[in-house]
């Protein structure tokens, strides 16, 4: 049963730093890419990040450029989202998900973490 | 960047009723992606590649559409439905997300 467990969140103050994880199971972790979406209280989903199976090629959504950095380490089956200068409007439920590809070329984010909460707040 | 804008933001039906929902890109895409998600629930993969449907969906949901419109159509509204569906452009960065469509029952 594929699994996504992600960890680290918190309260913490504006301008200081945060590191989630997401532990995967039950898939070969280094065959996928994943994703860090996320979605602030009440709103609707907003993606963060992405990274290739090897880390060769990494994405960011313009709000967190420069500011967090997503990084993988296969070899412990774990996401990892580093996030720096934290503002108060990135206070979110942060969720990971595989990258799948469905009949064969259609991409598609088929399993999802439970989140971690991250409230930026002074 | 591609804007998704979804209509109606909220709606309501009758069991039984037919319900479409639509998503609309600032410029074509390929494919649209929709997710479910439930209160308090992690989004679902819904719909993929435009129509097809993902793993135990049921089939009174289809999808439809191309180039700058799309559509989720549900044949028969039912109690379960209740959710928010949000399209996503799967096919190039930024993956945008429409802000969803908070389906109710009537």
């Amino acid at each position: 049963e594929v699994q996504l467990v992600e960890s680290g969140g918190g309260l913490v103050q504006p301008g200081r730093s945060l590191k989630l994880s997401c532990l995967a199971s039950g898939f070969t972790f280094s065959n996928y890419g994943m994703n860090w979406i996320r979605q602030a209280p009440g709103k609707g989903l907003e993606w963060v990040a992405s990274i290739s199976s090897s880390s060769s090629y990494i994405y960011y959504a313009d709000t967190v450029k420069g500011r967090f950095t997503i990084s993988r380490d296969n070899a412990k089956n774990t996401l990892y989202l580093q996030m720096t200068s934290l503002r108060s409007e990135d206070t979110a439920l942060y969720y990971c998900a595989r990258h799948d590809y469905y009949s064969s070329y259609i991409p598609g984010w088929g399993y999802w973490g439970q989140g971690v909460m991250v409230t930026v707040s002074s | 960047d591609i804007v998704l804008t979804q209509s109606p933001t909220t709606m309501a039906a009758s069991p039984g009723e037919k319900v479409t929902l639509t998503c609309r890109a600032s410029s074509s895409v390929s494919y649209m992606n929709w997710y479910q998600q439930k209160p308090g629930a992690s989004p679902k993969l819904w719909i993929y590649g435009t129509s097809k449907l993902a793993s135990g969906v049921p089939n009174r949901f289809s999808g439809s559409g191309s180039g700058t419109s799309y559509s989720l159509i549900i044949s028969s509204m039912e109690t379960e439905d209740i959710a928010t569906y949000y399209c996503q452009q799967c096919c190039s960065t930024p993956f945008t997300f429409g802000s969803g469509t908070k389906l109710e029952i009537k």
